[in-house]
């Protein structure tokens, strides 16, 4: 089992719907929990990250942790098609920063 | 500042030949990472430096491949003897701090293609 699950997709969505996007982990010792966002040919930039369970707005994104179920969800609202990405889930343990395979996200205009 | 900075960006090669990655990360930064990232995945952890020793390598960087961040600034990542299946995207990271929350700048990547 992979330390980090992520469907690839690709997911594809009307402008303007709300994009769930999800990851599960099998790691407790994970401590991290972060969300980056790779355009085409271009290297990942981080778009959220947090520590404890619950959730984290920051404008149109929302992400939430569970540690209990060992589950972790980015929320877009809004969705534009300049949000047509992937999207890679990340965790940290110890001083790594394990990926997510990774989804592909399409807005359709 | 510029950002992460990695050199080439496409490196085309034959099997056989050997090639090297820079990385210039950003200045203020004493952590930096390598990755690797092939098609439909997401970036895989190579090894990782503080200033200019190595804390560790994973296991998927066999003895082909040779990292070294001479005077803790830039980096360069070597691979001797490239097979086509060491085809992938190669990215640089850069951090900041002994509690790294995880946020890592990236550079934009080297591609290689081995044929």
């Amino acid at each position: 089992q992979k330390e980090v699950e992520q469907d690839p997709g690709p997911l594809s969505v009307p402008e303007g719907a709300i994009v769930s996007l999800n990851c599960t982990y099998s790691n407790s010792a994970f401590q991290y929990f972060m969300w980056y966002r790779q355009y085409s040919r271009k290297g990942p930039e981080l778009l959220m990250y947090t520590y404890s369970s619950g959730n984290k707005e920051d404008g149109r994104f929302t992400a939430q942790v569970d540690k209990s179920s060992k589950y972790i969800s980015l929320f877009i609202r809004d969705s534009q098609p300049s949000d047509s990405a992937t999207y890679l889930c990340a965790m940290r343990r110890d001083d790594k920063i394990i990926f997510g395979k990774g989804t592909r996200l399409h807005i359709l205009p | 500042d510029t950002g992460v900075s990695q050199d080439p960006r496409h490196k085309i090669t034959k099997r056989g030949q050997n090639v090297t990655f820079r990385c210039d990360p950003i200045s203020e930064h004493n952590r930096l990472y390598w990755y690797r990232q092939t098609l439909g995945q997401g970036p895989e952890f190579l090894t990782y430096f503080q200033n200019e020793a190595q804390l560790e390598k994973s296991r998927l960087l066999s003895d082909r491949f040779s990292a070294e961040r001479p005077k803790g600034s830039f980096s360069t990542l070597e691979i001797q003897r490239t097979e086509q299946g060491d085809s992938a995207m190669y990215l640089c990271a850069s951090s900041f701090g002994q509690k790294n929350t995880g946020e890592l700048f990236f550079g934009e990547g080297s591609r290689l293609t081995v044929l």
